[in-house]
């Protein structure tokens, strides 16, 4: 069965707020982890990743944090726009020889209320 | 300037028929998928090739097969279809990082 979950199915936030999405893991080997965006009718859209050395990592409007300890992951968008509503996935890659194969979880969707 | 396209877009069919998705990218990259997203937005992989050699098959249904004729495509072909495999289809692709470039998805329904 798949390792990564959600704790949240679905999101609503008001626009201009902040949004957190959050993931849990269960592979304590994985050592890559990203985030995706999917908006209706497209593909999954790269939003950020983050390796497993690392903590925290920041891009613009958004910032993915890594707690390995308790194998959780977390997107956080500020300033939330409508433009951000979307199906959001994490994914991690199992380490080893694995490749770079992504283990996806189920997905939050995010609804924006204007 | 698509980097990962999928046609058709829309596909419907009968169960029974065969049927092809096609898939190009136009990265360079040497790594290329296809997932299977159900009705509650699942996405599952189900193949990995490699330079246009087979990787993984995730317990998928031998009435699938992939065929990568180069290392810019690989389309899916599905034999004998069933109301089952009612689904969204992504073809993605990636280089030596490990994200990938998803194309726009197959829509493929089974009546």
């Amino acid at each position: 069965g798949e390792s990564v979950g959600l704790h949240l199915p679905t999101l609503s936030v008001q626009e201009g707020d902040n949004s957190i999405i959050n993931c849990a893991y269960s592979n304590s080997a994985s050592d890559y982890f990203i985030w995706y965006k999917q908006e209706s009718g497209k593909g999954p859209q790269f939003i950020i990743d983050i390796r497993s050395n690392m903590d925290k990592r920041q891009g613009q409007r958004v910032t993915v944090l890594l707690n390995k300890t308790v194998k959780h992951l977390s997107l956080q968008i500020a300033a939330t726009q409508p433009g951000d509503s979307a199906v959001y996935f994490c994914a991690e890659r199992k380490g080893g020889g694995s490749q770079g194969n992504l283990i996806f979880g189920k997905g939050t969707k995010l609804s924006v209320k204007p | 300037d698509t980097a990962v396209s999928q046609t058709p877009k829309y596909l419907v069919t009968q169960m029974g028929n065969d049927k092809s998705i096609k898939c190009e990218q136009n990265l360079g990259h040497d790594t290329m998928y296809w997932y299977k997203q159900d009705s509650k937005k699942f996405l599952k992989i189900m193949f990995s090739y490699n330079n246009k050699e087979l990787i993984i098959n995730e317990t998928v249904p031998n009435r699938f097969s992939p065929k990568s004729p180069d290392k810019a495509h690989l389309n899916l072909h599905i034999n004998s279809l069933e109301l089952g495999d009612s689904a969204v289809y992504f073809c993605a692709s990636r280089d030596r990082t490990y994200e990938q470039y998803f194309g726009p998805g197959t829509r493929l329904t089974v009546t």
